[in-house]
């Protein structure tokens, strides 16, 4: 089984919101990882999670906040977005972090924010 | 520094003809170097790798993908194209570094269009 998943799979949300967009894996993998997706674009990463440590912040706003409950779970809290935040948010895993693992990649979360 | 190039934004094949989708990377060290599909509206899915050994790599869906060191290539190849293949395709590489380990270097993707 390689899936990841993601939910809510659309997400409507105010300036003023806080909402938070879910991703789960259970292949065992211990890096986890959050992209944003332009269309048409190659995603951009955002945070990695390594045996459910923030091991990379890819100076991300604030606005921004991620989470790792588990070795499963990884989350990313969403409060007070801007416009210019409306885009796909793609969730990953590896095996490890540190080794060439291929990634795999959820369905991705379509966030607009009006 | 660490880079990835796809040289054509779109690529267009007709059905049943062979497709290439070109990539070129630049790293510190060995490379490790990654082809991933992405279809309207879904997310990624990787297509196949090249860490070691053998230089014709074997993935999904009937692709392969050559590398080819003293060029700093590895290009993406099908021998018969579907109209089912029509996506987004990116490359992307890692270094061996330790200092270069955790991030993927994504090239800008390329559309492939396959017309019936």
């Amino acid at each position: 089984d390689t899936e990841v998943t993601q939910t809510p799979k659309h997400l409507v949300m105010g300036m003023t919101n806080k909402k938070s967009l879910k991703c789960e894996q259970h292949m065992g993998h211990r890096a986890m990882y959050w992209y944003k997706q332009k269309a048409k674009k190659p995603p951009e990463l955002m945070f990695v999670y390594s045996y459910e440590k923030l091991s990379i912040n890819e100076s991300v706003p604030s606005r921004f906040s991620p989470e790792c409950p588990n070795s499963s779970l990884l989350n990313l809290h969403l409060h007070a977005l801007q416009p210019e935040d409306s885009a796909l948010y793609l969730c990953a895993s590896s095996l490890t972090p540190d080794s060439p693992y291929e990634q795999y990649f959820g369905p991705g979360t379509r966030l607009t924010v009006t | 520094a660490q880079s990835v190039a796809q040289p054509e934004d779109q690529v267009n094949v007709a059905e049943g003809n062979p497709l290439t989708v070109k990539c070129t990377y630049s790293v510190s060290g060995n490379p490790y170097l990654f082809w991933y599909v992405q279809y309207p509206n879904r997310g990624l899915q990787f297509l196949l790798k090249y860490i070691t050994g053998d230089n014709l790599v074997k993935g999904s869906y009937g692709f392969e993908a050559e590398f080819n060191k003293s060029q700093t290539s590895f290009h993406l190849k099908k021998p018969s194209a579907l109209v089912s293949d029509s996506a987004l395709y990116f490359c992307a590489v890692r270094g061996d570094n330790a200092g270069n380990n955790r991030k993927l270097i994504w090239g800008l993707g390329t559309s492939l269009a396959v017309n019936p």
